[in-house]
Parts: structure tokens; C-alpha cells; sequence
């Protein structure tokens, strides 16, 4: 069975702190993906990135990086020099090499203070 | 990226009525996805189609039904609709390629059943 587990429900920081999400996922297969999407206030969900379980390079785009560690099951996510703009509810996602099905887990709710 | 639209953005209703909720793709994705996300954020996947006249029930039972007739349309639709169907309702789309499995989500739609 898939999951991916966000442990971090809330979090609270001021603006220009760096943040980091958590992501834990579990499967049985070799090969999966793995996804963050952002969903801000307004509802919509924002693709953000996307990685295959045989690419563990850590990726940084801007002010966001990612650092997957397969012997972890880890997926996280950093904001750096967080924005009251990257206020809003970042999901991870897992879904099994072959299939369509996305498995979410909960979400972890970022409140950016300026 | 994808565009995907959803119709109406929100909509109150009340019990016992018919409702049909819209989803259109611009992109020629042959996958297409709705998913229910309720107020604690969590999303569920509860349709999905993998071409026209392909529809599958996803993890979630829902008493919704959809169609697909065409490969750019996706409606949902809740015969009765009833108080807990109260929900935000995404639709998501993909292609097979390079990006495979990437979803790419519409604005959502929130619906409230009085």
C-alpha cells in the first residue's frame, strides 16, 4: 500500500525565515514519482515539481528546493527567505510507476508574517 | 501546463437538487481526474477516465456519477444533491510522455448543500 505522510500540520513563520516541509512516503515499488503542489487561498492546486525514484539529484529552483533521500523516504521541501506570497497549503504526492492514481497526504498549512 | 476550467467556481444549493458540475481541458489530455477535498484539506480521488468513454470509480465512493463523451469534457454530476456533498470538488488532467503522471489541476469548484 502507498502513503505519504506531512507530520507538520501547521506551520507559523516570519517573513525571510527559511522553511522546510516535511514529506514521508512508504511503497512497495521501484518505481514511483513524487510531487509537491502549493494551493494557495484561492483554491487552485499549483504544480510545483515532480521527481522518479531513480533521480535523487536535489533540485533547486529560485527560492525552493527539494532534497529526496531514498534510504529516508524523504521528500522535503525548502522555502528560502520565505514571501508572505508562499502563504498557502503544499501538498506531497506519490503515485506508482504505471498508474495514474495520486496518493496525497494531508497537507502542511504555511502562514508566511510579515 | 495545462488549462483547465471548472464551472461554476461556487455554488449553494439546496437539498434534493440535480447539479452538474463542469470541467473542460484545452490540452488534449487523454486522462482526466476529480477529486474531493474536504474542509480538513485532505483530497480524495473519487472519478477518473482514461479516454472518452472510459470512467472509473476512484478511492473514495462517491454518489456522483460522470461522463465522458468527449476528450476535452468532464462533467460531475449529483442527482440529489444532499448537506454532505458539501465539499470543493477538483478537477485534474494529464498526458502520457515525458512528463507521464503529471496532474494539472483547475481552479476547483466549492459547492455548499443547505
Amino acid at each position: 500500500a502507498q502513503k505519504v505522510t506531512q507530520a507538520q500540520t501547521e506551520i507559523s513563520v516570519v517573513e525571510k525565515e527559511d522553511v522546510t516541509l516535511d514529506c514521508v512516503y512508504e511503497t512497495r515499488d521501484t518505481t514511483y514519482y513524487l510531487f509537491w503542489y502549493k494551493q494557495p487561498p484561492s483554491g487552485e492546486l499549483v504544480f510545483l515539481i515532480r521527481r522518479n525514484s531513480f533521480d535523487e539529484q536535489n533540485e533547486i529552483s529560485g527560492r525552493y528546493s527539494w532534497n529526496f533521500q531514498k534510504s529516508t523516504s524523504s521528500f522535503n521541501f525548502t522555502i528560502t527567505a520565505s514571501q508572505v506570497v508562499d502563504s498557502a497549503v503544499y501538498f506531497c504526492a506519490l503515485s506508482q510507476g504505471g498508474s495514474e492514481k495520486l496518493v496525497f497526504g494531508k497537507g502542511t498549512k504555511l502562514t508566511v508574517n510579515p | 501546463e495545462a488549462d483547465i476550467y471548472q464551472t461554476p467556481r461556487y455554488l449553494v444549493i439546496g437539498t434534493g437538487k440535480k447539479i452538474t458540475l463542469e470541467c473542460s481541458q484545452t490540452m488534449g489530455h487523454d486522462k482526466m481526474y476529480w477529486y474531493q477535498q474536504d474542509p480538513g484539506m485532505e483530497l480524495h480521488l473519487i472519478h477518473y477516465s482514461y479516454g472518452v468513454n472510459s470512467t472509473e470509480k476512484g478511492d473514495l465512493s462517491s454518489e456522483s456519477t460522470v461522463s465522458r463523451i468527449r476528450t476535452e469534457h468532464f462533467p460531475l454530476t449529483l442527482e440529489s444533491a444532499r448537506p454532505s456533498h458539501t465539499s470543493q470538488y477538483l478537477c485534474a488532467s494529464s498526458e502520457f510522455g515525458t512528463v507521464k503522471d503529471t496532474q494539472y489541476f483547475g481552479p476547483g469548484t466549492r459547492l455548499t448543500v443547505l
